[in-house]
């Protein structure tokens, strides 16, 4: 069974759309997590979630939405997307929220493609 | 702001031989130190952490990593390498302004050649 598990895997769309992707991990774990991945490889934290409650908000533009119907479950909404959103966003989940004694496990990462 | 640094892209090794991938680290205070590797089309697996206590940490895979204070090093270390050791690794650190944050390094893509 996949801990983290990611939909979609790939994702092409045409700028100006609105896009979800779904994020569910069955470790049991409370805190959850999205990163994005960009062409470079370089990875940064755009939210995360305890419990249910946003914790982590990064400077991210406001077309990105995220919501966590509970604590298994972490989907990303974007709204009117641009070329600039192509890339890989990972989700994550932990144990606890800090990150000193809890790793991160990530799922397969979901590469959105905008045209 | 805390941060680390890989100043490798790349580390090209043949199998059998040590491979090292190099993290140095900026930050104020004892630093929570990560390593995490990224297998192709693949999320990222945590490999070891070093917070406190021996400065010689031991990971997943036969992987160590040294936690060294005076070169603000954490360098990740493997004394043979194998051709399924081709990966990213990414170095991170824990932001001292938030327990909740880790920050990346940019990454070293390993290529081990058989």
């Amino acid at each position: 069974d996949t801990a983290v598990s990611q939909t979609p895997k790939y994702l092409v769309t045409q700028m100006g759309n609105d896009k979800s992707i779904k994020c569910e991990q069955n470790l049991g774990h409370d805190t959850m997590y999205w990163y994005k991945q960009d062409s470079k490889k370089f990875l940064k934290i755009m939210f995360s979630y305890n419990n249910k409650e946003l914790i982590i908000n990064e400077t991210v533009p406001n077309r990105f939405s995220p919501k966590s119907p509970d604590k298994a479950h972490l989907n990303l909404h974007i709204n009117s997307l641009e070329l600039g959103d192509s890339a890989v966003y990972f989700c994550a989940s932990s144990q606890g929220v800090n990150v000193g004694t809890s790793s991160l496990f990530f799922g397969e990462g979901s590469r959105l493609t905008v045209l | 702001a805390q941060s680390v640094a890989q100043p490798e892209d790349q580390v090209n090794v043949a199998e059998g031989n040590p491979l090292t991938v190099k993290c140095t680290y900026s930050v104020s205070g004892n630093p929570y130190l990560f390593w995490y590797v990224q297998y192709p089309n693949r999320g990222l697996q945590f490999l070891l952490k070093y917070i406190t206590g021996d400065n010689l940490v031991k990971g997943s895979y036969g992987f160590e990593a040294e936690f060294n204070k005076s070169q603000t090093s954490f360098h990740l270390k493997k004394p043979s390498a194998l051709v399924s050791d081709s990966a990213l690794y990414f170095c991170a650190v824990r932001d001292l302004s938030n327990d909740y944050k880790l920050s990346f390094g940019a990454g070293t893509t390993v290529t081990v050649r058989a």
